[in-house]
């Protein structure tokens, strides 16, 4: 059983287009959150939703827009795809706020 | 301006060395310290600490926080090639903060 799942897991697009990923989680985790990782390694979080309410959002470009239809589902759309985007975009949960988080696969965006 | 810093930057071991990673932490309204490990895909949790002192311990991993000091390590006993991967450190206070990672190579 998948307890975070991300789609897709590979994404490939042009510059300018707009792109949506998915993820949900199975663990009925109060809290969810993004994050990116760039080609260093490092991972910064972009957004976290808690109950299906924003919590933290990290100063990121507004093209990137995250959407909580509900607890278990937090997705991250796109807009105008830049370069700079590409990167490794993680889903994680936790049962609550700044609690153990638990990671998605990752969905690997390339942007030509 | 809350940070985490990680060191090594990286460390080449041969196996059954033993290996000490470093985390210091800077974060306001300070609750916890995380370590993960990341292989090939997502990283994995692996301990949080939220007490001083206390050494948490799983198999060959442990590791213990320092309030005190703002710091924690991770100690890797007897390391095998499996254990070769990214450690991140991670704070919580407002929010998560994670270090660059420690890049861990074991040599057989």
């Amino acid at each position: 059983d998948t307890a975070v799942s991300q789609t897709p897991k590979y994404l490939v697009t042009q510059m300018g287009n707009d792109k949506s990923i998915k993820c949900e989680q199975n663990l009925g985790h109060d809290t969810m959150y993004w994050y990116k990782q760039d080609s260093k390694k490092f991972l910064k979080i972009m957004f976290s939703y808690n109950n299906k309410e924003l919590i933290i959002n990290e100063t990121v470009p507004n093209r990137f827009s995250p959407k909580s239809p509900d607890k278990a589902h937090l997705n991250l759309h796109i807009n105008s795809l830049e370069l700079g985007d590409s990167a490794v975009y993680f889903c994680a949960s936790s049962p609550r706020l700044v609690d153990e988080q638990y990671f998605g696969p990752g969905t690997r965006l390339t942007v030509t | 301006e809350d940070k985490v810093v990680q060191s090594p930057l990286s460390l080449v071991v041969h196996e059954g060395d033993t290996v000490t990673l470093n985390c210091s932490y800077e974060v306001t309204n300070f609750r916890s310290l995380l370590w993960y490990k990341q292989e090939k895909k997502a990283p994995t949790f692996l301990f949080m600490l939220t007490s001083s002192g206390i050494e948490k311990k799983s198999g060959r991993l442990s590791s213990i926080l320092d309030k005190k000091e703002l710091s924690s390590i991770l100690n890797i006993t007897a390391t095998q090639t499996g254990d070769s991967a990214i450690y991140l450190c991670a704070s919580t206070g407002n929010q998560f903060y994670f270090g660059t990672g420690t890049s861990l190579t074991v040599i057989p």
